[in-house]
């Protein structure tokens, strides 16, 4: 896998390869961060979330990686599958709502796994 | 399927008419958001409820958007006027709001085009 620039729409991997999504966010109050996978068609569908006292976050296959200084969000995925292609979109959100008000999305990047 | 349903699917309408679209949450789910997705973007909230409560609705685009939720379940939103800028893909999400609980499950969608 190889790191990618902020912003980059797409990214191509090749199957079995990791591969890092990274996001930059612009609320420094924000302390809620989400990581959503979405598939042609379907609605997000949540990955893994991080909240501002952690750096790092771990889940099946995931890492999520959290950057306070920079504002900045990435998420690790190993061992990519044709099943990760998608859409993945970062989303911040008030931690002091509970995160669960009104998410802001980044615009998302499409992850290509290349057989 | 005990997940987040919306309906319809699909919607298409011309210019000027009114739209209702439904959202049926994760029953025992007590926020409900709504979102709206434009091709390419990252979904962008537009209002929420917790139980029958409307708790934010500045983000409504406009007097045009409304919603409901009577009896703390099952939500509507709807569009007066159509116009054509309101094509889009309209996402509901529902949470429980509980201590360690923010995750937001999204549904389908319902696309609208206005012609």
């Amino acid at each position: 896998g190889e790191s990618v620039g902020l912003h980059l729409p797409t990214l191509s991997v090749q199957e079995g390869d990791n591969s890092i999504i990274n996001c930059a966010y612009s609320n420094s109050a924000s302390d809620y961060f989400i990581w959503y996978k979405q598939e042609s068609g379907k609605g997000p569908q949540f990955i893994i979330d991080i909240r501002s006292n952690m750096d790092k976050r771990q889940g099946q296959r995931v890492t999520v990686l959290l950057n306070k200084t920079v504002k900045h969000l990435s998420l690790q995925i190993a061992a990519t599958q044709p099943g990760d292609s998608a859409v993945y979109f970062c989303a911040e959100g008030p931690y002091s709502g509970g995160g669960a008000d009104g998410l802001t999305f980044g615009k998302g990047t499409h992850l290509i796994i290349q057989p | 399927d005990t997940g987040v349903s919306q309906d319809p699917r699909h919607k298409i309408t011309k210019r000027g008419q009114n739209v209702t679209f439904r959202c049926d949450p994760i029953s025992e789910h007590n926020r409900l958001y709504w979102y709206r997705q434009t091709l390419g973007q990252g979904p962008e909230f537009l209002t929420y409820f917790q139980n029958e409560a409307q708790l934010e609705k500045s983000r409504l685009l406009s007097d045009r958007f409304s919603a409901e939720r009577p009896k703390g379940s099952f939500s509507t939103l709807e569009i007066q006027r159509t116009e054509q800028g309101d094509s889009a893909m309209y996402l509901c999400a529902s949470s429980l709001y509980a201590s360690g609980e923010y995750e937001q499950y999204f549904g389908p969608g319902t696309r609208l085009t206005v012609t």
